[in-house]
């Protein structure tokens, strides 16, 4: 079965650092991508950036910039996601989604097919 | 980066209705645009990509349209599993932004 399973709730202070993992299973880690999205409680969606396992490569939302880090684990078909120096308005619920890439006449087109269960980020002092 | 609106952010309706979603674009992005849907405390569902294409295991009642910059998402007639929230997303560059979201809701 294709999935991606996260790691557990989170309760960080201010000022800390949080990683969340994303795992893998049921298709060859390394020919997706993984991207990550956040929400923050009754909010919409907010893209954070996205790295590819084949190659390393990463891209960050620039308003995250500097903050946080994508990495990725192969043997362990795990992606990671950091984020320091967290503030109150880092408080959301944390998705890894698998990016699919369809190419057709029409051109190319990516979009998120499979995402985890959502990891929950509480920073509160 | 590309704004993406959506309208309109709530919706009622009743099971059997037929109802569209639009949203649109601050610049144009092709045909590079994704819908989701979201229930209440679970991830978010992928239903449609390339603006028209219905993701596998979809259902035929949903189906999108549209290039450019307007799009919409229709619902050919309403069932009870389809009251929740739903995005748009543009994936023609990064940053990968989503719409506001709209949220059905039972009338």
């Amino acid at each position: 079965q294709v999935q991606l399973v996260q790691s557990g709730a989170e309760v960080k202070k201010p000022g800390a650092s949080v990683k969340v993992s994303c795992t893998a299973t049921g298709y060859t880690f390394t020919t997706y991508d993984i991207t990550w999205v956040r929400q923050a409680p009754g909010q919409g969606l907010e893209w954070m950036g996205w790295i590819s396992d084949y190659n390393g490569n990463t891209e960050y939302a620039q308003s995250l910039q500097g903050r946080v880090t994508m990495t990725t684990d192969t043997p362990t078909s795990t992606a990671h996601m950091e984020l320091r120096s967290l503030r109150s308005d880092d408080t959301a619920v944390y998705y890894c989604a698998r990016v699919i890439v369809v190419v057709s006449p029409r051109g190319k087109f990516d979009a998120f097919d499979i995402w985890g269960q959502g990891t929950m980020v509480s920073v509160s002092s | 980066d590309i704004q993406m609106t959506q309208s309109p952010s709530s919706l009622s309706a009743s099971v059997g209705d037929r109802v569209t979603i639009t949203c649109r674009a601050s610049q144009p992005i092709s045909s590079n645009l994704n819908w989701y849907q979201q229930r209440p405390g679970k991830a978010p569902k992928l239903l449609i990509y390339a603006a028209s294409s219905l993701q596998s295991g979809v259902p035929s009642r949903f189906s999108g349209s549209g290039s450019g910059t307007d799009f919409t998402l229709t619902f050919s007639s309403l069932q009870p599993e389809d009251f929740a929230s739903y995005y748009c997303q543009q994936s023609y560059s990064t940053p990968y932004t989503f719409g506001q979201g709209t949220k059905l809701e039972i009338k």
